[in-house]
């Protein structure tokens, strides 16, 4: 199966500093890999869409400046919140299309808990 | 505006009945449909996904239903079991473009062993 990862799963950081964050996909090629964010008991609000080689296209209300996103491979993403403030704090999660292969569904990192003091 | 909605936040069924999870959409355009299990503080888990060209796609216990006219897909597991305790997430996609998710707001089934 696809599996994707994620880096760190869990980090705490200061009021003011920025967090980078990785997505992996590790056994396959994706040209396409979306970000995601999760409130407590809340639905999961994508972020942006990030292709590889290009900039990423960015969801409605969503800070391009604030939350960084580079594709830089066709395994790697990586999200930046920069100048991060306790209403940062949520569950970010990543996910990756193998379109190499034609598969429709997206397959999900393990999620990343961002905790802004 | 909520695209796609999970108006049951929550479900309890004994083990070994039927769990029914319902989603509606409100974009005709959608036409691929998946739903997602999810644990608390992991990634969501494909499950089974329905095009718009079908009406019904079965996957061992899990089956999903799509009623186009209505704007409604439901995923039936049968039997139930504890181990299906977790939230479901619909998602609704569109096959051109960008081919980005809309997901419900969830559904938090409990199976009662």
């Amino acid at each position: 199966g696809a599996v994707v990862s994620q880096h760190p799963s869990r980090v705490i950081c200061k009021s003011g500093t920025s967090v980078k964050i990785e997505c992996r996909s590790l056994d396959f090629q994706a040209t396409t890999m979306f970000w995601y964010r999760q409130f407590p008991k809340q639905s999961l609000m994508l972020m942006a869409t990030s292709n590889e080689g290009s900039k990423a296209t960015y969801e409605q209300g969503v800070e391009k400046d604030k939350f960084l996103i580079n594709h830089a491979s066709l395994t790697l993403s990586t999200l930046t919140v920069t100048s991060a403030h306790p209403e940062d704090s949520s569950f970010y999660i990543c996910s990756a299309r193998d379109l190499i292969r034609g598969y429709n569904e997206q397959f999900f990192g393990p999620g990343t808990r961002l905790t802004v003091l | 505006d909520q695209q796609v909605k999970q108006n049951s936040p929550s479900l309890s069924v004994q083990e070994g009945r039927i769990s029914i999870l319902n989603c509606d959409y409100t974009n005709s355009m959608f036409d691929y449909f998946l739903w997602y299990k999810k644990y608390p503080a992991e990634g969501p888990t494909f499950l089974i996904s329905i095009s718009s060209i079908k009406d019904k796609n079965e996957d061992g216990r899990f089956t999903v239903f799509l009623n186009k006219s209505a704007k409604h897909l439901s995923l039936h597991i049968v039997p139930s079991q504890p181990g299906d305790s977790a939230v479901y997430f619909c998602a609704a996609s569109l096959t051109s473009g960008t081919y980005k998710y809309i997901f419900g707001t969830g559904t938090r089934l409990k199976v009662l062993a």
